[in-house]
């Protein structure tokens, strides 16, 4: 597979569930950024990783938690979500901190 | 808190018509970049802007930075049903990659 990936592409989830959002690159990237979307709202900034480490963490509730175990692969845990959570959560990556990024698909996110 | 002010929200023309799409802020960018995301997929950047009045042409699309750079506009000419899409502008208000989205433009165009 080229370019960014993310899985699942759907998910619905109960508000006391926990789940996670994978995202994978294979484009040789050294950076990696978790993006919101909502309906509502201009697409939002939530957390920037640069060689493995946050440099970013935009004001986002603890009940999102990234994780980032290696340039290729960003996660996104979940617990406790509040419907207002619902959302399509793109992943994007980039050579580095000042390249273009480049977005997966997204997780379509649905919070009962 | 930054914004980028985006219009109008909704456009839908026919084939052949031409439009315009704006993006507005009271503060100052390092650069601009325009984005069109299709249903189901992540959003594609079409440019990057980076000094004042520059203007860049990519086939019928047209991108101009103000020369303040505060604001920058994408101009489609004779649009196709291909062109449908949602645009989004972003700015970056240091370098690097801190992005602040606008709301988008959501274009139909119709055959």
């Amino acid at each position: 597979e080229t370019g960014v990936t993310q899985t699942p592409r759907h998910l619905v989830m109960g508000m006391t569930n926990k789940k996670s959002l994978k995202c994978e690159q294979h484009l040789g990237h050294n950076a990696m950024y978790w993006y919101k979307q909502s309906a509502k709202k201009p697409l939002e900034l939530m957390f920037v990783y640069s060689l493995e480490e946050r440099v970013e963490n935009n004001s986002v509730p603890s009940r999102f938690s990234p994780e980032c175990p290696n340039s290729s692969h960003l996660f996104l845990h979940l617990h406790t979500l509040q419907p207002e959570d619902s959302a399509l959560y793109l992943c994007a990556s980039s050579q580095d901190f000042f390249s273009t990024q480049y977005f997966g698909p997204g997780t379509r996110l649905t919070v009962l | 808190t930054q914004l980028l002010e985006q219009s109008p929200q909704f456009l839908s023309i026919q084939e052949g018509e031409n439009l315009t799409v704006y993006c507005n802020s009271s503060s100052v960018f390092s650069s601009l970049q325009w984005y069109r995301q299709e249903p189901g997929e992540g959003p594609v950047l079409l440019v990057t802007v980076v000094t004042g009045g520059e203007v860049k042409k990519l086939k019928r699309l047209t991108f101009q930075f103000g020369d303040a750079r505060k604001d920058s506009s994408l101009h489609i000419t004779a649009a196709q049903p291909g062109d449908t899409g949602l645009y989004l502008c972003a700015g970056a208000y240091n370098a690097g990659n801190m992005l602040t989205f606008g709301g988008g433009t959501r274009l139909m165009v119709k055959p």
